[in-house]
């Protein structure tokens, strides 16, 4: 089936530097989302996009947390400074459709914030 | 606020046997409601959904019937194997102009034994 891709599969780096983490969404999508799991708990809403924009975001999508797909290449989730609360598996989702249509997930990407 | 409530695994079981997970969930608004099931090293994937009240999904032998009076869509399989090891996750769909976003139970290890 169609899959999304998601690069790094794990990444680690010191308090208070950037990441960015990269979405290969299926290609013909047009709604992307995040989500942050954090070990041992539920996998939360960070953010919904939709035709360049932010749609909706969670109370988890502080600040230093930005969103974007230049030009329909990767769907990026940049964190700016990262903090320890930062560590956890960042799920990306894409989608064909809004409303309740499947939503297809990446692997994930297992973000260390030492 | 928008909630779901799952059994806690793990849940060990011997192959042929039967499964419940229970799923409760607890929202003002009309969600669709989901099973997803994530196999290691994956993101979780569509097991299948059911978008109205009193209606049933099934996929690959495993059933939920949306339950609105009590507010609950549990997961059952009548007789296991060995290949459904995985994590199940209940998840309520919500919808609205700002867009849509998955709200996900804590997810529910099975590990099937031969």
């Amino acid at each position: 089936g169609p899959k999304v891709l998601q690069i790094p599969s794990h990444q680690i780096i010191d308090m208070g530097q950037m990441v960015t983490l990269n979405c290969d969404p299926v290609s013909n999508h047009l709604y992307f989302y995040w989500y942050k799991q954090i070990l041992g708990q539920q996998m939360e809403f960070l953010v919904n996009f939709y035709n360049g924009k932010v749609m909706e975001k969670s109370k988890l999508f502080k600040d230093q947390f930005s969103v974007e797909r230049p030009d329909g290449s990767y769907f990026t989730l940049k964190i700016q400074p990262t903090a320890l609360e930062d560590s956890a598996v960042y799920f990306c989702a894409s989608s064909p459709t809004g409303g309740d249509a499947e939503q297809f997930f990446g692997p994930g990407t297992r973000l260390t914030v030492l | 606020g928008d909630s779901v409530t799952q059994t806690e695994g793990p849940v060990t079981l011997s192959e042929g046997t039967s499964l419940t997970v229970n799923c409760s969930y607890e929202t003002k608004q009309y969600p669709t409601l989901f099973w997803y099931v994530q196999y290691p090293g994956e993101g979780p994937q569509l097991l299948f959904k059911v978008p109205k009240a009193n209606e049933k999904g099934s996929n690959r032998g495993f059933e939920a019937t949306y339950n609105k009076e009590a507010t609950s869509f549990h997961l059952q399989k009548a007789s296991v194997q060995e290949s459904d090891s995985a994590v199940y996750y209940c998840a309520l769909g919500i919808y609205g102009s700002s867009g849509n976003k998955l709200i996900f139970g804590i997810g529910t290890l099975l590990s099937v034994k031969p």
